[in-house]
């Protein structure tokens, strides 16, 4: 099983600023088979970012992804309000199970 | 566009068996290149991925949970459903359907998700 960890496990920063997501896989992982997405409270998680680095549909430009192997990163450029949530990654590899990471919470400093 | 809705019973007793069903609309489960997926979020944790269905009806499972789990699909109702044995309070959480890319993996669209508690 491939075990995704992120860090930090709560992000405090301030609407404008950057915001940077780090997620490590156990072993490599295909670049085209990781993913990021969002959950608010009380709301299904949102695709935000799939194959590491491609937005998707609806997804404003602030948002990227990037890194390969074992080393990926999701990247806010400058905080908007709404962007204050949860942030999950998710790799789907060659085998069963397809793992999420523990999540990262990003809270209003 | 596509959209999904789980249903089913939101309290289940322990040993018992947990079903939900995911009815999707603004698309056939029949047609690919999409895997049909069932994920569980206990209260305040994270994701955990179930399993899915493909639309010739093969299915994978999560090992951790697959001697419990079956996921099935209906093509005449445009459903999928989920069938988990034995539950325990361990068990309890919002159960969510996906779309899942057939190339990609990634869930791109979600239901909003259903509360099942298991307790007597």
């Amino acid at each position: 099983e491939i075990v995704l960890t992120q860090s930090p496990g709560t992000l405090s920063l301030s609407p404008g600023e950057r915001a940077t997501f780090s997620c490590r896989a156990s072993q490599s992982v295909s670049s085209s088979y990781l993913a990021w997405y969002q959950q608010k409270p009380g709301q299904a998680p949102r695709l935000l970012i799939y194959g590491a680095s491609s937005r998707a549909t609806g997804i404003p430009d602030r948002f990227s992804g990037d890194g390969s192997g074992t080393d990926f990163t999701l990247t806010i450029s400058r905080l908007e309000p709404e962007d204050f949530a949860v942030y999950y990654c998710q790799q789907f590899g060659s085998s069963p199970p397809y793992t999420f990471g523990q999540g990262t919470k990003l809270e209003i400093k | 566009q596509v959209q999904l809705q789980e249903s089913g019973p939101g309290l289940v007793k322990p040993s018992q068996t947990l079903s939900l069903t995911c009815t999707v609309s603004g698309g056939s489960i029949s047609s690919g290149p999409y895997y049909w997926s069932w994920i569980r979020q206990p209260a305040g944790k994270g994701l955990e991925w179930i399993g899915h269905i493909y639309s010739s009806g093969s299915a994978n499972y999560n090992p951790s949970l697959k001697s419990r789990v079956t996921i099935s699909g209906d093509t005449s109702k445009n459903q999928f459903s989920l069938k988990l044995t034995s539950v325990t309070a361990a068990d309890t959480a919002v159960f969510y359907c996906a779309r899942v890319s057939y190339h990609y993996g990634y869930m791109d669209v979600w239901g909003k998700g259903t509360t099942v508690t298991v307790s007597s």
